[in-house]
């Protein structure tokens, strides 16, 4: 089955640093990959998702950025953090091995100072 | 592009009673709606699923229904545990791709 790992679990980031998030999936080969963000009280927003390696596609403009170099990677990104990252960001991951149930990383909680 | 709306957006129940939570959808190409769990600061997680050609799905005692030709659908809680509250996703998508998720509903059952 399906393991998602994302780290790092808690991220504390003054205004105006940079952000890395990594997601890496086991278990499936050529999943479709996707970034969520939740705010604190509110549903889960499609940030990006990922058909293959290099495929990026954006849902919302953002100071976000991602980016898939292998299969099973997927990496969030900022060059300058701004107060409104602040969030619970959530990697997920759809096999396309016959399931259609997505699975999710432990989430990260991103608190931008 | 597609939407999906979650109604209410809190739910408070006495223990024992019914919970239910309604979903519309925008994109009619939507086949597969599954529901999520999410318990304070952990990962949503599947509870139950159905898919475009079945109406109505049970699994203990929690269903889902499905009305195509409204684009709406639900989930049903019966006899409510404390151990239910949590906030709860509806969310569509086309044979599990880019799966768009309604707002939540935070679910709280009062012992």
């Amino acid at each position: 089955s399906q393991t998602i790992h994302q780290w790092p679990a808690t991220l504390v980031q003054p205004v105006g640093s940079p952000l890395s998030l990594e997601c890496t999936v086991e278990g499936t080969s050529n999943p479709n990959l996707y970034w969520y963000r939740q705010a604190a009280g509110r549903g889960l927003q499609l940030l990006f998702y990922s058909v293959g390696i290099g495929q990026i596609s954006s849902e919302v403009p953002q100071n976000l950025s991602a980016s898939r170099p292998q299969d099973r990677q997927f990496i969030l990104s900022s060059k300058k953090l701004l107060l409104s990252d602040s969030g619970f960001y959530l990697c997920a991951c759809l096999s396309r091995e016959g399931g259609t149930e997505a699975f999710f990383g432990q989430g990260t909680r991103l608190t931008v100072v | 592009g597609e939407n999906v709306e979650q109604h209410p957006s809190t739910l408070s129940v006495q223990e024992g009673d019914s919970a239910v939570i309604k979903c519309t959808y925008s994109d009619s190409a939507s086949n597969y709606f599954p529901w999520y769990k999410q318990e304070l600061g952990k990962r949503p997680q599947l509870i139950i699923d159905i898919r475009s050609n079945v109406g109505e799905k049970k699994d203990q005692r929690i269903a889902v229904t499905l009305n195509k030709t409204a684009k709406h659908f639900s989930l049903h809680i019966t006899e409510t545990q404390p151990e239910d509250s949590a906030v709860y996703f509806c969310a569509a998508s086309k044979g599990g791709f880019k799966t768009i998720f309604g707002a939540g509903t935070r679910l709280f059952v009062k012992a």
